[in-house]
């Protein structure tokens, strides 16, 4: 079956880039997604790229894809106190059934 | 600009009375999900609808149903809730492969 998978935690000083990881299985997932969720709150959508792709940058958040190995990583320059959350990794096929990773809860120490 | 929309924020309820969770969209987006989320965990897919369809996992306990009654309206019942119920949940909507969250529901039951 599909298993996404990532650390369970990161911790980074402010200002220091992050990068947050997640490994999946399903060879045939056609989007990626990175997510963030901060305390009582829903999921945001941060960025996604499609399969096809190997590299995505939007402002100060970098996502990079090793389709071989089946690694996605999530890179946050200058990190700040106000990125501390929780960031799941997800993946589609179609675009209808999503699946989760457990999560990486970043915490920025100042 | 609210787009998934999440009534109520916060629930109470006691054990074994029916609760009905709401969200409404003004995303006009074909696919609708349920997810519950318990702390610190990844969100587990409910069930969802595609248009008027509806797919339920495999899962999903009985005591958890679903209506659709038009494209920016769906309502979550939860017949008969347990402790083991209390948690977040989470409404989302799909299109071409992006999915969008509203910001949960907290129910608890006593």
């Amino acid at each position: 079956g599909e298993d996404v998978e990532q650390s369970l935690f990161l911790s980074v000083r402010e200002g220091d880039s992050s990068v947050i990881n997640c490994t999946y299985t399903d060879s045939s997932s056609t989007y990626l997604y990175w997510y963030k969720q901060e305390p009582g709150a829903g999921l945001q959508l941060l960025t996604y790229i499609f399969s096809n792709m190997d590299m995505k940058q939007d402002q100060r958040l970098t996502v990079l894809l090793n389709k071989k190995d089946k690694h996605l990583s999530l890179r946050i320059a200058d990190t700040q106190t106000g990125d501390s959350a929780i960031y799941f990794c997800a993946e589609t096929k179609g675009g209808q059934n999503f699946v989760f990773g457990p999560g990486t809860r970043l915490s920025v120490l100042p | 600009d609210a787009m998934v929309i999440q009534n109520p924020r916060y629930q109470v309820t006691q054990f074994g009375k029916p609760v009905t969770l709401s969200c409404s969209q003004t995303l006009n987006h074909n696919v609708m999900y349920w997810y519950q989320q318990k702390s610190s965990q990844a969100p587990k897919l409910l069930f969802h609808y595609y248009d008027k369809d509806f797919n339920n996992e495999a899962d999903t306990p009985d005591n958890f149903q679903s209506r659709r009654p038009n494209t920016s309206f769906c309502f979550l019942d939860i017949r008969s809730p347990g402790l083991g119920d209390a948690a977040m949940y989470l409404c989302a909507t799909s299109i071409s492969g992006e999915q969008f969250f509203g910001p949960g529901t907290r129910l608890t039951v006593l």
